[in-house]
């Protein structure tokens, strides 16, 4: 099984700020990542897919990089509606397992 | 729009049963791969089980291979959750969510708000 690990597990920006999530894979997930965010009492949503391409809607704030085991997602002027819990997800070995990051909170500094 | 509603979710002892349920609307259903993830209470999500549009491939999560069963009902629009053998650790919030049918991509697009399970004697 492909771990995925998040870091740092909580990350406190002012907003306006720049805010970097890391995501480490145990072996190489190619550019088959995904990043979700999810908000207190909400569904997760998609932002970011194939590592670097954003999903329908989301703001161009939103950025991800990376291939091979570490990618990152860079939020380039935090606003208030930004302050989630965000989740990586690769999709590299499927079928048939698809796994998650333990997650990264960006709260409020 | 697209929305999907999960139900069936509730308190049920260790050992014991229970069959959630999802209705689809505001898109074809029947074109679409669908998934179960879900997420322990304060901990982060778990992909569940993963079924094709038609219904004839199906992948489990070792956690739940042999005691849950993932089905659909194309002309209902809705997809289907069979939890046997329920633990305290498939206690979660148990999301319903769409694949976005990208070719090589398998991720998801639109989630339901979530039905929650609680297994506890």
């Amino acid at each position: 099984e492909i771990v995925m690990t998040q870091s740092p597990a909580t990350l406190s920006v002012s907003p306006g700020e720049r805010a970097t999530l890391s995501c480490r894979a145990s072996q190489s997930v190619s550019s088959n990542l995904a990043w979700y965010q999810q908000k207190p009492g909400q569904a997760p949503r998609l932002l970011i897919y194939g590592a670097s391409t954003r999903a329908t809607g989301i703001p161009a704030r939103f950025s991800g990089s990376g291939s091979g085991t570490e990618f990152t997602l860079t939020i380039s002027s935090l606003q208030s509606e930004d302050f989630a819990v965000y989740y990586c997800q690769q999709y590299n070995n499927w079928p048939p397992a698809l796994t998650f990051g333990g997650g990264t909170k960006v709260e409020i500094k | 729009e697209v929305q999907l509603v999960e139900s069936g979710g509730g308190l049920v002892q260790p050992g014991g049963s229970l069959r959630l349920s999802c209705a689809a609307s505001g898109f074809t259903f029947s074109s679409y791969e669908m998934n179960w993830v879900r997420q322990a209470p304060g901990k982060g999500l778990e992909w569940v089980s993963y079924i094709s549009s038609s219904g004839s491939t199906i992948y489990y999560a070792d956690s739940v291979k042999g005691r849950f069963t993932i089905s659909r009902d194309n002309a209902k629009n809705s997809l289907y959750l069979q939890m046997n053998s329920l633990r305290a650790e498939d206690t979660a919030v148990y999301y319903c969510a769409r694949d976005a049918n990208l070719v090589g991509a398998t991720i998801f697009d639109y989630w339901g708000q979530g039905t929650l399970v609680t297994v506890s004697s």
